[in-house]
């Protein structure tokens, strides 16, 4: 099993422009969720989706959009980017709802500049 | 304030020490998560604890609930076990799909 993979490792975009996140997992997990990391910071969420078709925002969901068509894939757009998204993101997924239980596997993440 | 804090920011140790993490946290909680990432980036998941006290390897993390603390211990430290430890809490009052991190202890082992 690759388990969680993002692409593209990183990115620089300019001030406008727009760009995909793809993340795709092959565990059969039907939770998946998007977080970013801004430095000396926590994660936070930005959306999180429960299976295919049905998605949720998170913390902080300004300034994206995300899609659940199936269950293996959960792309995050960003339609105009701003210096504020400069983060590093990182997509994760579970089995269960129940972050009691469940482990969350992460994948790599992607490193996000806007200048 | 956070709803999760850690302590150290910042860890030194020699290999061989006895390290110890710290994670408090403001919130009733369903249970408490213990996250490691490395320094390239990716993040593993460690321990997840609702009480008392796991294992695995080098590693020990306890919780008391009452005190709304939780330990993460590392026994005979080695330079591979440098990373960023990441505490995250599951509120008891939210919803079930939603960790609230800590902003991670960053952990140097020298050789």
């Amino acid at each position: 099993n690759a388990g969680v993979t993002q692409t593209p490792k990183f990115r620089i975009l300019k001030i406008g422009q727009s760009m995909t996140l793809q993340c795709a997992q092959d565990m059969n997990h039907n939770y998946m969720y998007w977080y970013r990391q801004d430095p000396g910071m926590g994660l936070k969420l930005i959306y999180y989706s429960v299976g295919a078709g049905i998605t949720d925002k998170g913390e902080v969901p300004n300034g994206y959009n995300v899609s659940r068509s199936t269950t293996e894939d959960f792309p995050l757009r960003l339609e105009l980017a701003a210096p504020s998204q400069t983060s590093v993101y990182f997509c994760a997924s579970s089995y269960g709802i129940r972050s009691v239980t469940d482990t969350q596997y992460f994948g790599p993440g992607t490193r996000l500049t806007v200048l | 304030k956070n709803e999760v804090e850690q302590s150290p920011q910042n860890l030194t140790a020699q290999e061989g020490e006895f390290i110890t993490i710290n994670c408090s946290y403001s919130v009733g909680i369903s249970a408490l998560h213990w996250l490691q990432q490395h320094p390239g980036g990716g993040i593993v998941s460690l321990f997840m604890l609702s009480s008392g006290k796991k294992k695995h390897g080098r590693l020990i993390a306890t919780i008391n609930i009452q005190e709304k603390h939780s330990s993460l211990h590392i026994t005979a430290s080695h330079p591979r076990d440098s990373a960023v430890y990441i505490c995250a809490v599951v509120n008891s009052g939210g919803s079930n799909y939603k960790l609230t991190f800590g902003k991670g202890t960053l952990l140097t082992v020298n050789p």
